[in-house]
């Protein structure tokens, strides 16, 4: 099955700093790729998503690219606030069953 | 807001007791799933139920029992649970297909004493 390797947290930023998280991933075909983030005390939500290469995912100032050349999906922000402090998931199906599966996670925690 | 919502917030339950968590979604969806969280950890797939029959079991252990009673509602029902099943149970939906994102409930904290 496919599979998806995040770069390990935490990140801690002042507000306003640039933001990558990097994620690469493996995988059979050209599946969906996903973007998802968890606040504090909630459960997760779908940030983003690109479904081909090339394509470019974006949602409240976020980006990623689906780069098939280098099998990468790096999430990317140009101005973090404070209010984005959460956790970072990346994610992919596993296979053709419906399976989802999600990189370790990347905390952030923007400072004032 | 949600679109998946899932009770109770929070349970304690003792490892003799017998309980349920429940998930409700009005969007349609015909593919839901249970997911197990431990905290700063990705959530880790326990079932899948498509068109309300299950098609994916991840090996989890007998204590944990899924149902879904229609095409709108999940349960899982828990029994003789162990302090490590403490976690956060999330549950998620989407239109079945690899291009569908999952929607995800703000989960069951699960403390198991």
């Amino acid at each position: 099955g496919n599979s998806v390797t995040q770069m390990e947290g935490p990140v801690t930023l002042s507000e306003e700093a640039f933001l990558t998280i990097n994620c690469t991933y493996t995988a059979t075909g050209y599946p969906s790729l996903f973007w998802y983030v968890q606040y504090p005390g909630e459960g997760l939500q779908l940030l983003l998503k690109a479904t081909k290469a090339d394509d470019k995912g974006s949602n409240k100032g976020f980006e990623a690219t689906y780069r098939k050349e280098t099998t990468s999906f790096h999430l990317e922000k140009g101005s973090v606030q404070v209010s984005d402090s959460a956790v970072y998931f990346c994610a992919l199906p596993y296979n053709q069953g419906g399976k989802l599966i999600f990189g370790q996670g990347t905390e952030l925690s923007v400072k004032p | 807001d949600t679109e998946v919502t899932q009770t109770p917030k929070h349970l304690v339950m003792g490892m003799t007791n017998k309980k349920s968590l429940k998930c409700e979604q009005h969007m349609g969806h015909r593919a839901m799933y249970w997911y197990k969280q431990k905290a700063k950890k990705p959530p880790e797939l326990m079932f899948v139920y498509s068109y309300e029959k299950l098609s994916i079991n991840e090996s989890v252990p007998s204590r944990f029992s899924p149902e879904c009673p229609n095409s709108s509602l999940l349960n899982l029902h828990l029994h003789a649970l162990q302090p490590e099943d403490s976690a956060l149970y999330l549950c998620a939906s989407n239109d079945r297909g690899r291009n569908s994102p999952l929607h995800f409930g703000n989960g069951t904290r699960l403390t198991v004493t």
